[in-house]
């Protein structure tokens, strides 16, 4: 079965400093596609970033970029310079290509500390 | 643009009532979900809609049921519900794009429902 583990249930971090947040996941399939969310206090859920399985270069969006491992399924999501604002819960995601079935990992609590 | 829509935002149920979850998305996408989420346990794929007139089951469809109105709408249904259905329901629309050269699909989420059965 398809997995995806977020083993830092939460994580703190004072503001201005990085923070890595880490996810693993499990599967046979060699096309597909990874997500981090964020969910503040609203609950509204908000894609962060986005890597697709075949790109080699890890993708980034401003102060966010994950370090993608494809070989040790890892999946890693950086945060420079941590704003109070980060402060959310994140959920890591995968997609297998060519379906619509979203896995998502139990998430970990980012607390920012002013 | 409002996005994704759900109602009602809460909701207290006594076991073995019924009722249905609205969602609806303005962004004309295909693509439609419903989620639930529970304490620990991350979000959890309980039915999709791929297209108009489609839908499967996810990973916990037991108890639910689910109507694809027509593009717009995709509508949850609890027939007779329990407190396991205790939760927080989220809806989402998708749409598989091309950006940048890559095919990539994204999720847009309601804000939620939270449901209590008692």
């Amino acid at each position: 079965a398809q997995t995806v583990t977020q083993s830092q249930p939460e994580m703190s971090v004072q503001e201005a400093e990085t923070v890595t947040l880490s996810c693993t996941y499990d599967t046979s399939e060699s096309d597909y596609y990874l997500f981090w969310y964020k969910q503040p206090p609203s609950r509204q859920m908000i894609l962060v970033i986005r890597q697709e399985a075949y790109k080699q270069q890890n993708a980034t969006e401003n102060r966010f970029s994950v370090n993608f491992q494809k070989a040790a399924k890892s999946f890693s999501l950086k945060i420079s310079d941590s704003q109070l604002g980060d402060a959310a819960m994140y959920f890591c995601a995968y997609l297998p290509s060519g379906t619509y079935k979203y896995i998502f990992g139990t998430g970990t609590r980012l607390k920012v500390l002013a | 643009n409002a996005g994704v829509t759900q109602t009602p935002k809460f909701q207290v149920l006594k076991t073995g009532q019924s009722m249905t979850l609205q969602c609806a998305q303005d962004m004309n996408h295909n693509s439609m979900y419903w989620y639930r989420q529970d304490p620990g346990m991350g979000l959890r794929l309980i039915y999709y809609s791929a297209s108009e007139g489609t839908t499967d089951k996810g990973e916990v469809p037991n108890g639910y049921n689910v109507s694809r109105l027509n593009k717009r709408e995709f509508s949850l249904r609890l027939e007779s519900a329990a407190p396991s259905q205790t939760s927080v329901y989220f809806c989402a629309s998708s749409e598989w794009s091309l950006a940048g050269g890559t095919s990539t699909d994204t999720q847009y989420f309601g804000p939620g429902t939270r449901l209590t059965v008692l």
